[in-house]
């Protein structure tokens, strides 16, 4: 149980296009998933906290505009970097909290390398 | 804020021997939660294990065991009879259980290289 899944697992792409990343948790339902980037041999930085039904919060420093955010069913979240740049080549994960859990573990997914040229 | 800190960058071990691996935290709050994960080569984040803070018996779960200390703001990792498949980076990780926040704090982690 509690399995997240991301897709793509891989991508490249064009400098100025936008990259769509889905996030989905398979055998569990999660109110609130989130999202982290980490860079090479460094730790996990939260980006965002995705609501279902309600507006991402965003964690200081990260441009929201960029970094859509969308959580519209209990099982899915997307997260859309928009006008992507060089620097935005990084790790990409999320991570899902069942809201059976009464400890609340977060469950990661596998992570998304995104690759911008 | 909380911060994590694990002080151990690289670590290694001899295959079926034991280690542990440090982390210190810093609170106010006097219930959370703390998490050791482990990233593998795949890069998949797997949780090893938890401790609620108010539980003062250390989580174990098989071969792992936590050093929960409390007043310290301690919590190590013990892994006994390590194995090959035990190489990963080590996160350990803290939530508060107050004021509504779901955030986790990482440290930095340590690589932990076992040896055949």
């Amino acid at each position: 149980g509690a399995v997240v899944s991301q897709h793509p697992s891989r991508v490249i792409c064009k400098s100025g296009t936008s990259v769509k990343i889905e996030c989905r948790s398979l055998d569990f339902q999660a109110t609130t998933m989130f999202w982290y980037r980490q860079f090479p041999k460094k730790s996990l930085m939260l980006m965002a906290t995705s609501n279902e039904g309600s507006k991402a919060t965003y964690e200081q420093g990260v441009e929201k505009d960029k970094f859509l955010i969308n959580h519209a069913s209990l099982t899915l979240s997307t997260l859309t970097v928009t006008s992507a740049h060089p620097e935005d080549s990084s790790f990409y994960i999320c991570s899902a909290r069942d809201i059976r859990d009464s400890e609340e573990t977060q469950y990661f997914g596998p992570g998304t390398r995104l690759l911008v040229l | 804020a909380q911060t994590v800190t694990q002080s151990q960058p690289e670590m290694s071990v001899q295959e079926a021997e034991t280690v542990t691996l440090s982390c210190t935290y810093d609170t106010s709050e006097n219930n959370y939660y703390l998490f050791w994960y482990k990233q593998p080569p795949s890069r998949q984040m797997i949780l090893v294990i938890r401790q609620e803070a108010y539980k003062q018996q250390n989580a174990t779960e098989n071969r792992f065991s936590v050093n929960f200390q409390k007043a310290a703001k301690s919590f190590s990792l013990k892994i006994s009879d390590s194995q090959l498949g035990d190489t990963a980076m080590y996160f350990c990780a803290f939530r508060n259980t107050q004021g509504g926040s779901e955030k986790l704090v990482f440290g930095k982690g340590t690589k932990l290289t076992v040896n055949p």
